[in-house]
């Protein structure tokens, strides 16, 4: 079974700072992909970012990327130029190949200040 | 097509009561996904679709619990004899194939129930 885990309940961030956001991965598989959803207050979780296990390089999307480290199994949110509406929770997941259905982690809620 | 939907946004009933949530997910969406998530946990997996099949359930899922996708398009999610236990946000979320290992998933405001 896989296991995500992210250790930083909650994170404090500047506008316009970057911050990380980190998650750890358990899996015997070797074919995985990570995924970062986004849970603003009102409760609707948004996809941001995927990583494949045999992506070479590193996924972004617009203010997104991803530091999939596989040999540390970590797959950390990277935030540029964070802007009061990133304030959320956090979520990393994965699902393992043959399998559509994502083990997500506890989550960090992030708080943006001016 | 606006996103996935889910009605009613809140329910409050009485323990022992049963509830009937809906859900409407994206139309050209083949999968449809059901997700309890408590305060401070991330979504846990209920059960998954694939056009009107049920093809897989958790242990999570007692024989209280019971979903149905009868013409493939939207879902009903049943919970009889509801306890206390079972307040929570209940997300669906549909998806779009996005690699071989695995869907970018648009989901729903969710429904929160309250069991009093």
């Amino acid at each position: 079974a896989q296991k995500i885990t992210q250790t930083q309940p909650g994170m404090f961030v500047q506008e316009k700072e970057a911050v990380t956001l980190d998650c750890t991965y358990d899996t015997s598989d070797p074919s995985y992909g990570l995924f970062w959803y986004k849970q603003p207050s009102s409760g609707e979780m948004i996809f941001l970012i995927y990583q494949g296990s045999y992506d070479q390089q590193n996924a972004t999307e617009g203010r997104y990327s991803l530091n999939f480290q596989k040999a540390r199994k970590s797959a950390n949110l990277v935030i540029s130029a964070s802007q009061l509406g990133d304030s959320a929770m956090y979520f990393c997941a994965m699902t393992v190949e043959g399998s559509y259905i994502p083990t997500f982690g506890r989550g960090t809620s992030l708080i943006v200040h001016p | 097509d606006t996103g996935v939907s889910q009605d009613p946004r809140h329910k409050i009933t009485k323990r022992g009561q049963n509830v009937t949530f809906r859900c409407d997910p994206i139309s050209e969406h083949n999968r449809l996904y059901w997700y309890r998530q408590t305060l401070g946990q991330g979504p846990e997996f209920l059960t998954y679709f694939q056009n009107e099949a049920q093809l897989e359930k958790s242990r999570l899922l007692s024989d209280r619990f019971s979903a149905e996708r009868p013409k493939g398009s939207f879902s009903t999610l049943e919970i009889q004899r509801t306890e206390q236990g079972d307040s929570a946000m209940y997300l669906c979320a549909s998806s779009l194939l996005l690699a071989d290992l695995g869907d970018e998933q648009f989901f729903g405001p969710g429904t929160r129930l309250t069991v009093l």
